[in-house]
């Protein structure tokens, strides 16, 4: 089985643009978490998305938002982007079944100057 | 809140031997679930071992084991005969419902040749 992938790997945008990430997960996998890892604040939980509505948010501005297509393939948009943003956006997938294993993607390294 | 305490930033050890590593963890909830991921140079994260809380038995996966005391909320986890490829980031997690993962800090572990 193909692991969970992200797209892009790499994302130069300057402040005040929005961008989108997108992550495909694991065939057969219908829940996608997102996080966020920054030096200084480590690793936050932004939202999960499971059979494409959102079921839990962390504590995030609603810059943030995301979505999950049929597909269980997901998005999520940040807009106006401030120079904070920069970290490493991970998304992961689980099958949501009683082991509530997540496998992640290999992340999006977004900066924002 | 939910909160997960890595009290080692960095930890290092020599190439064969053993070495431990600490999580304590806060929950109000009774059942949860407990990981620990290691975070290569390439920054994949890696679920390396999982524990269930209702389990008294403590998950072991090949060289790496976990002591779970669940009336002091502590996780630790073992790594036996270490190798050179062990090195890197590793953290720990709690997961008391919705996928929604809690990390610690994280600590970092050098393997020495």
């Amino acid at each position: 089985k193909a692991g969970v992938t992200q797209t892009p790997r790499y994302l130069i945008k300057t402040r005040g643009q929005q961008v989108t990430l997108s992550c495909s997960p694991i065939s057969g996998h219908r829940s996608v978490s997102w996080y966020q890892q920054t030096p200084g604040q480590g690793l936050q939980f932004l939202f999960e998305y499971f059979s494409e509505t959102q079921r839990n948010k962390g504590n995030f501005p609603g810059r943030f938002s995301g979505r999950q297509f049929s597909n269980s393939r997901s998005e999520m948009n940040v807009s106006t982007l401030e120079l904070g943003d920069s970290a490493l956006y991970l998304c992961a997938s689980t099958t949501d079944s009683s082991s509530y294993e997540q496998y992640f993607g290999p992340g999006t390294r977004l900066t924002v100057t | 809140a939910q909160t997960v305490t890595q009290s080692q930033p960095e930890m290092s050890v020599q190439e064969a031997e053993t070495v431990t590593l600490s999580c304590t963890y806060d929950t109000s909830e009774n059942n949860y679930y407990l990981f620990w991921y290691k975070q290569p140079p390439s920054r994949q994260m890696i679920l390396v071992i999982r524990q269930e809380a209702y389990k008294q038995q403590n998950a072991t996966e090949n060289r790496f084991s976990v002591n779970f005391q669940k009336a002091a909320k502590s996780f630790s986890l073992k790594i036996s005969d270490s190798q050179l490829g062990d090195t890197a980031m590793y953290f720990c997690a709690c997961m008391e419902y919705g996928n929604k993962l809690v990390f610690g800090a994280g600590t970092i572990l050098r393997v020495k040749s």
